[in-house]
């Protein structure tokens, strides 16, 4: 069953904005990642956060965890048109292999 | 690089035909996934296998079954394959032991149409 939920579903932004994108989920995690997916392509990871920690960076990127909501956020900085694709949050559920994913959000960065 | 084929990017199969989605990564993963993706739904976890000939279902293991004879392959069967099959199906590995542990990663995907 789908545990994860992304807001926005969908965002257009100009380039050099910043994007948020939020994630929620319902069961304990290990970690939660976020991925990239490219129009009709596999998954690309990006970035990961572990359930001790609350932000890390990468790049352009910035991820939050706030375990206690059980929610995450990805910031991307000075956006570009190449960063136009869907993102997915997924967090591997405590104790298993599982890896539950979120809806995802298209992200469109318009030149 | 390090790499997850996945055998068929697109398939077109008629209802009822039995359906085989290879899988092959070359990164000695302990743990393979398939998942399948639908618009709104995300993705939905079918079977994973954390060794050979191991498996275990998912979230939406019924009508799919799959097969890990080599630690580097794992297969997806479709049986009878249904219209309601129609999506795209992701593979992925990952592993405990590696220096990045815990990270998917996933093989550009299968788009199945069954008619």
């Amino acid at each position: 069953s789908q545990q994860g939920e992304e807001d926005p579903q969908a965002l257009s932004i100009q380039e050099g904005e910043n994007a948020t994108m939020n994630c929620s989920y319902k069961t304990s995690i290990n970690n939660l990642q976020w991925y990239r997916q490219n129009s009709g392509r596999g998954l690309v990871h990006l970035i990961l956060i572990r359930s001790n920690e609350r932000e890390k960076h990468s790049g352009r990127l910035r991820v939050t965890l706030d375990t206690s909501k059980k929610s995450s956020s990805l910031l991307i900085t000075a956006s570009r048109a190449a960063d136009t694709a869907s993102y997915f949050c997924a967090g591997l559920t405590s104790g298993t292999y599982k890896y539950i994913f979120g809806t995802g959000t298209r992200l469109k960065v318009l030149a | 690089d390090v790499k997850v084929t996945q055998s068929s990017r697109y398939l077109v199969k008629r209802t009822g035909e039995k359906v085989f989605l290879e899988c092959v990564q070359d990164m000695d993963h302990e743990n393979m996934f398939w998942y399948r993706q639908d618009p709104g739904l995300g993705l939905r976890l079918i079977y994973f296998s954390y060794d050979v000939k191991m498996k275990e279902k998912g979230d939406i293991p019924e009508g799919y079954s799959v097969s890990r004879e080599k630690k580097e392959r794992f297969s997806l069967i479709l049986e009878s394959a249904s219209t309601n099959q129609t999506s795209m199906y992701l593979c992925a590995s990952s592993s405990w032991t590696s220096g990045r542990a815990n990270v998917l990663t996933f093989g550009a995907g299968s788009r199945l149409t069954v008619l």
